[in-house]
């Protein structure tokens, strides 16, 4: 079965605090997808990144960091020098790319808070 | 704009009235799904659709049909609401082969 464990509930931080977000993974499948999406205030998902279960370089966009890890199935998101505008609920998710590729499976989201 | 659009936003209901929420995208994707998302239990996937005419159920289907009959749309009906369904709906859709699932706005629904 697939799963993804995001074992933070909440999280919170000081502006220009880093932070880490913790997301580990289980599947069975050698070919799969992770994701984080970000769900501001606001209420919608907004897509961060994806990262292929073949590619394991590390990425960074700006703040953000993203450090995939299939040894230990994680894939973990840093965020550098946190501002308050980051404060939102991050969920990290999976999608094989075999028969069930429709199925994305969501963790139960971080909610991080970043304090001014 | 490439979006996927769901309406209506925000629903009040009644126990048992049948209700419709609508879904449509502009992207010319395969794939179609409904979550819903509730407090401390995170999205769970409510079904998705591999193309037209293709759909299979998501980790929490009952009580709830969805249809596929055009690419571009996929309604998501509750025959008979109950207020264990009261929750916040997403929609989403995505190319095939891992390709990244756009979300709708959501819509909220409160079943009384």
């Amino acid at each position: 079965a697939q799963k993804v464990t995001q074992a933070q509930t909440e999280i919170s931080v000081v502006e220009k605090e880093d932070v880490t977000l913790d997301c580990v993974y289980e599947t069975r499948d050698t070919t799969y997808y992770l994701f984080w999406y970000k769900q501001p205030p606001s209420g919608e998902l907004v897509f961060l990144i994806r990262r292929n279960s073949f590619d394991e370089q590390n990425e960074i966009s700006g703040r953000y960091s993203w450090n995939f890890q299939k040894s230990t199935s994680s894939f973990n998101f840093t965020i550098t020098a946190s501002q308050v505008v980051d404060s939102a609920v991050y969920f990290c998710a999976l999608r094989s790319y075999g028969g069930s590729q429709g199925n994305l499976i969501f963790g139960k989201g971080t909610k991080l808070s970043v304090k001014p | 704009e490439a979006q996927v659009t769901q309406n209506p936003r925000y629903l009040i209901t009644v126990t048992g009235k049948k209700l419709t929420v609508t879904c449509s995208q502009n992207m010319n994707h395969e794939y179609m799904s409904w979550y819903r998302q509730d407090p401390g239990l995170g999205l769970r996937q409510i079904y998705y659709s591999m193309n037209v005419e293709v759909t299979d159920k998501g980790d929490v289907p009952e009580g709830y049909k969805v249809s596929r009959k055009e690419k571009r749309n996929f309604p998501l009906i509750l025959e008979s609401p109950s207020p264990n369904q009261t929750s916040l709906y997403f929609c989403a859709s995505s190319p095939q082969g891992g390709g990244v699932y756009t979300f709708g706005s959501g819509t909220r629904l409160t079943v009384v």
